[in-house]
Parts: structure tokens; sequence; C-alpha cells
């Protein structure tokens, strides 16, 4: 069964700093992944996927994710925060048949600092 | 294109009711879950229904359950409310098919309080 671990509940960094939230996965196949984001009081918001076209995606708001196979890391970027990334973040898995769950990560709350 | 429609937005019962949540799904996706979310769990996925038939479970007890209708709506029913049960319950749609790379596309949720 697939899974994802993220390091770090809570990652606070200053304005204009680069974000990294930490990503992996345990998965027998190359899975396919994704990360999401929420605001407070909504729902999740789709920010990027992975799906093995390349290994580099670059998503919404900035971000972008690098798929590395040879350390079953997925971590999520941003080379310059902004306040209003204030959020939580998720990382999620899910296998190659489209009848699998998603299966998400335990979230990391980033605080920016101005 | 209108997103996944979740109804009421927030519900406050007691312990012992029953309460039945909404989804609509986002036109023309046949694959609708359910999530629950608290502090303590984190998200935690309940049920995927698929062309009216459930598709993948959860390890929850039998008084959740879902159906979901001819047009995708879905709707998520829990019995004999416990205090536990207090969590923001989300619902996702997708296009349901074959391949693990289609999204999930979030409503807002649905804010369950027991009193």
């Amino acid at each position: 069964a697939q899974s994802v671990t993220q390091l770090g509940s809570h990652v606070s960094v200053s304005e204009g700093a680069l974000v990294l939230l930490r990503c992996n996965y345990s998965s027998s196949v190359p899975p396919y992944l994704f990360w999401y984001v929420q605001y407070p009081n909504q729902g999740l918001q789709l920010l990027l996927k992975y799906t093995s076209a390349a290994t580099l995606v670059k998503g919404i708001n900035g971000f972008e994710a690098e798929f590395k196979k040879s350390e079953t890391s997925f971590h999520l970027t941003k080379p310059s925060a902004h306040m209003s990334d204030a959020a939580e973040y998720f990382c999620a898995v899910r296998g190659y048949m489209g009848n699998e769950k998603l299966t998400f990560g335990t979230g990391t709350r980033l605080t920016i600092i101005p | 294109k209108a997103g996944v429609t979740q109804t009421p937005r927030y519900l406050i019962k007691t312990r012992g009711q029953q309460v039945t949540l909404s989804c609509s799904p986002i036109s023309g996706h046949r694959s609708v879950s359910w999530y629950q979310q608290t502090p303590g769990q984190g998200l935690q996925f309940l049920f995927e229904y698929f062309s009216e038939t459930q598709r993948n479970k959860g390890n929850f007890p039998g008084r959740f359950s879902g159906r979901q209708f001819s047009n995708s709506r879905s709707e998520m029913n829990v019995s004999t409310l416990e205090l536990g049960d207090s969590a923001l319950y989300l619902c996702a749609s997708s296009l349901g098919g074959t391949g693990g790379n289609q999204p999930q596309h979030f409503g807002d949720g649905t804010r369950l309080s027991i009193l």
C-alpha cells in the first residue's frame, strides 16, 4: 500500500525566503503524487501533481515540486514566500489504478514571518 | 464550471442523533470520496463511490454510511452520533475512470459539531 510522510508538522519562513516542504513516499511502483493546500475554513485545493511526464512539476501560485525516485521524495518549493502562502499543505499519493484511494500525509502548517 | 458543493456548511447535533450530509460533484465527475478531518487524526478516508457503487472503504464503524445517486450526487449518513464525530467532513470528486493521475477536487466541507 502506498503512503506518504511529511517531515515537519510546522514550518516557519520569513517573507521573501525559500519555502521547502518535505514529502517522502513509500510505494512498490512509481506512484502518482499530489500536493494540496488548505486555507482556514476551506477545503483542499490542488497545487500540482506528478504523473511521470516530467520530474519537475510546476503548479499554481509559484510552487513547484521535484520527483526524485532515488530518494523517494516529492518536496514542494517556492523561491520567495508571500504572506498569502500561510496555510496547511498536504502531500498525497495514489497508485496506478484509478480505483485506488488517495492517501494523505499528516500535513505541514506553513507560517510566514513578516 | 461549478465546483464541488457541500451542504450544509455547518451543523450542530446532539449525541445519539443522526445526520445526513450532501455533496454535489463537478459536472461530469463520476467518483465521489468522503474524508473526515480532525486536529488529532488529520485527514481520514471514509469511502469512495463510483457509478453508484462503493469502490473503496476506510476503517470507520458501520455508523458511517454513504450512497451515490444516478446523477453522481452523494450523501453521507452518520447514525448514533458521538462526541468524537465532531469534525470537518470533506467531499471530493474526480472523473473516476482508470488511471490514478486524476486529481480530486474538494468542496469546502461541512463542519459538524456534536454537543
